[in-house]
């Protein structure tokens, strides 16, 4: 089952625009991870943020988490054609002993 | 530094076949994780090992589905009977650690076809 649910679902901007996908999950964490997969590939590890966090930065990557709100955001800064894909939330669950559960992903196409 | 192998990389079946997905995980990775990934979906978990101990297999269809991780290292999870609801990318990928923070690293996934 699908813990998380990314929002949108499909999002469409030009290079140089600035992209937020958000996922809402249903139970408390431990930590919050962002995933992307390219089409036809496996999925690369993007960053990390731990439940006590609630703002992280990696080059052009900002995530916040909003532990009462049950939800996250990733911001994409400067999009680049590269920069399209599929991009997951997971969470480790309080409790479930280090097993992630995956989102439904938001499809992002960023064009020239 | 060489990422997770999966093969095959495609496999095309006809129902009530058997198939077979062998990984290979990151060398020193005691953590190794099949996944399951519907077309529009997030992978969805369907067994953990540390080492060589499947330590979750409860989103395993045991009635049909079966893996195994000999030595702790290379890992196969193996179908039989396919059926047509099968269709779908599996997924391998591997961690160093069971704390639930570290990476995983995936491999790039077998899609399999049942027809």
């Amino acid at each position: 089952s699908q813990q998380g649910e990314e929002d949108p679902q499909a999002l469409s901007i030009q290079e140089g625009e600035n992209a937020t996908m958000n996922c809402s999950y249903k139970t408390s964490i431990n930590n919050l991870q962002w995933y992307r997969q390219n089409s036809g590939r496996g999925l690369v590890h993007l960053i990390l943020i731990r439940s006590n966090e609630r703002e992280k930065h990696s080059g052009r990557l900002r995530v916040t988490l909003d532990t009462s709100k049950k939800s996250s955001s990733l911001l994409i800064t400067a999009s680049r054609a590269a920069d399209t894909a599929s991009y997951f939330c997971a969470t480790d669950r309080t409790g479930t002993a280090s097993k992630l559960t995956f989102g439904t992903g938001t499809r992002l196409q960023v064009t020239l | 530094e060489a990422g997770v192998v999966q093969s095959p990389r495609y496999k095309i079946i006809e129902k009530k076949q058997p198939v077979a997905f062998w990984c290979n995980p990151i060398s020193g990775h005691n953590t190794l994780y099949w996944y399951l990934q519907n077309l529009g979906q997030g992978p969805e978990l369907l067994i953990r090992y540390e080492n060589e101990e499947a330590v979750d297999d409860s989103q395993l269809p045991k009635d049909r589905f079966s893996a195994e991780r000999l030595k702790g290292v290379d890992s196969t999870l193996k179908i039989q009977p396919a059926e047509l609801g099968d269709s779908a990318v599996y997924l391998c990928a591997s961690s160093f650690g069971t704390s639930g923070a570290e990476t995983q690293y995936f491999g790039p996934g077998t899609r399999l076809l049942v027809l």
